[in-house]
């Protein structure tokens, strides 16, 4: 699965879009991107993934550059409880890889002010 | 459905003890995790599974045990407990593209 490149830490105002971005310049064509995120040492959670087209759903959208190489995860209007560390994760699609595992790295702790 | 569950939620050992986090889900997933969280790091995989009876290693394996008797149970053990095995342990299951995490046991070892 190819690495992906977080900035340590970001700050948004409340009710702002807060933009986290994630480089992963060496993906393959059949990896998805996935997001998750942990709020205060709960056990992560699924926002959302995406191959090449940009997607939507009731908590985020996410944006996937032409070659692939970088994407943006977006959370359109911040609030306080979206304070948290988000990860981007890239692997090969899970049913074909067929070993259910994610590999975490260090993610982006988004702090949200109010 | 109760989801992931895991007990205990906090347990003391002292070096050398050995005991078993219960993973249970309820949701009917093939596949299921085990990872653990040191303080200020992202999730390490320790062992995964990816039906009853198919368990692999991940990135952190020794000093842990896993089994896969049933679908919905994935206990992970610890043969003789070390310091360095203080952490936050998760147990996830998926049954495709979304894993669902448990809450977590926060184990210390004196």
């Amino acid at each position: 699965d190819a690495k992906t490149t977080q900035p340590p830490s970001m700050d948004c105002a409340e009710g702002r879009a807060a933009n986290l971005p994630c480089n992963h310049s060496t993906i393959s064509g059949n990896e998805y991107v996935y997001w998750y995120r942990q709020i205060h040492s709960q056990g992560p959670q699924y926002i959302i993934h995406g191959l090449k087209n940009n997607e939507t759903n009731e908590m985020a959208s996410l944006i996937i550059t032409e070659d692939r190489k970088s994407s943006t995860l977006i959370l359109p209007h911040a609030t306080l409880r979206d304070t948290a560390v988000y990860y981007c994760i890239v692997r090969v699609w899970f049913g074909s890889s067929n070993t259910g595992k994610l590999i975490f790295g260090q993610g982006t702790t988004l702090q949200v002010k109010p | 459905n109760a989801g992931v569950t895991q007990t205990p939620k906090f347990q003391v050992l002292k070096t050398g003890q050995s005991m078993t986090l219960q993973c249970a889900q309820d949701m009917n997933h093939e596949y299921m995790s085990w990872y653990r969280q040191d303080p200020g790091m992202g999730l390490r995989l320790i062992h995964y599974s990816v039906g009853a009876g198919i368990t692999d290693q991940g990135e952190v394996p020794n000093g842990y045990n896993v089994s896969r008797s049933t679908t919905e149970d994935f206990p992970l053990r610890l043969l003789s407990a070390a310091p360095s095995q203080t952490s936050v342990y998760f147990c996830a299951s998926s049954l495709r593209e979304t894993q669902y995490f448990g809450p977590g046991t926060r184990l210390l070892v004196l």
